[in-house]
């Protein structure tokens, strides 16, 4: 069964340190895997996608089929980057998305 | 991308009665929607996928006659939450499918309360 594991449900870091939001997942087929990111009193936004390989807010995530993961990295967290992230995984060729539990980030001045 | 929109954003009812949630995509023509649950401090979990025109998928353990959802227009889908109980209190989250098939477009949320 498709399932997307992120490991911590809070991270905290100061303002500049590097930041990792690990998410792990499992899927049979060829995973399309996503970030999203929920600003407080902000509705779920999508933040990034593998397929696209882009870096966003100064956020990149690359997906690791041999590890089956797709952490999401920061060099130099900013106190705005404070939010819940959700790591999602598409199944089939619907619209589909599994996410994971979420990661509260932190970021203190 | 998409606007989503959802009403009411706060809704509190007696057990027993029924409450309906609209999730409308103000600017997108959406054939697919999503009807998410999430409880505090939890992640969301897929209710269904409804499909205009036809009758909504549900997720294994969601209760069809309970959560009735229709998706009658390519801008509207409801959500009636029939019979509501307490443990049905919860955040509702509607999104919507994508052009690129690659993103969804969440509404705000609507919060239920059932007393």
């Amino acid at each position: 069964a498709q399932r997307v594991t992120q490991p911590e449900k809070l991270l905290s870091v100061f303002k500049g340190a590097p930041v990792e939001l690990k998410c792990n997942y499992s899927y049979s087929g060829s995973p399309e895997l996503f970030w999203y990111v929920q600003y407080s009193r902000q509705r779920l936004q999508l933040l990034l996608r593998h397929i696209s390989r882009e870096s966003i807010k100064g956020f990149t995530a690359d997906l690791n089929k041999g590890e089956t993961s797709f952490h999401l990295k920061k060099p130099f967290a900013q106190e705005e980057d404070s939010a819940m992230y959700y790591c999602a995984i598409k199944v089939d060729s619907s619209y589909k998305l599994i996410f994971g539990s979420g990661t509260r980030l932190l970021v203190r001045p | 991308g998409a606007v989503v929109s959802q009403h009411p954003s706060w809704v509190i009812c007696k057990s027993g009665t029924s409450v309906k949630i609209e999730c409308r995509s103000l600017d997108f023509q959406a054939t697919t929607m999503f009807w998410y649950r999430q409880f505090p401090k939890q992640s969301l979990m897929l209710m269904a996928t409804s499909n205009e025109g036809s009758k909504a998928t549900y997720e294994q353990g969601v209760e069809k006659d309970k959560f009735l959802i229709n998706h009658a227009s390519l801008t509207l889908s409801t959500l009636t939450v029939t019979s509501a109980h307490p443990e049905d209190s919860s955040f509702y989250i509607c999104s919507v499918g994508g052009r690129d098939l690659y993103e969804q477009y969440f509404g705000p949320g609507t919060r239920l309360t059932v007393t």
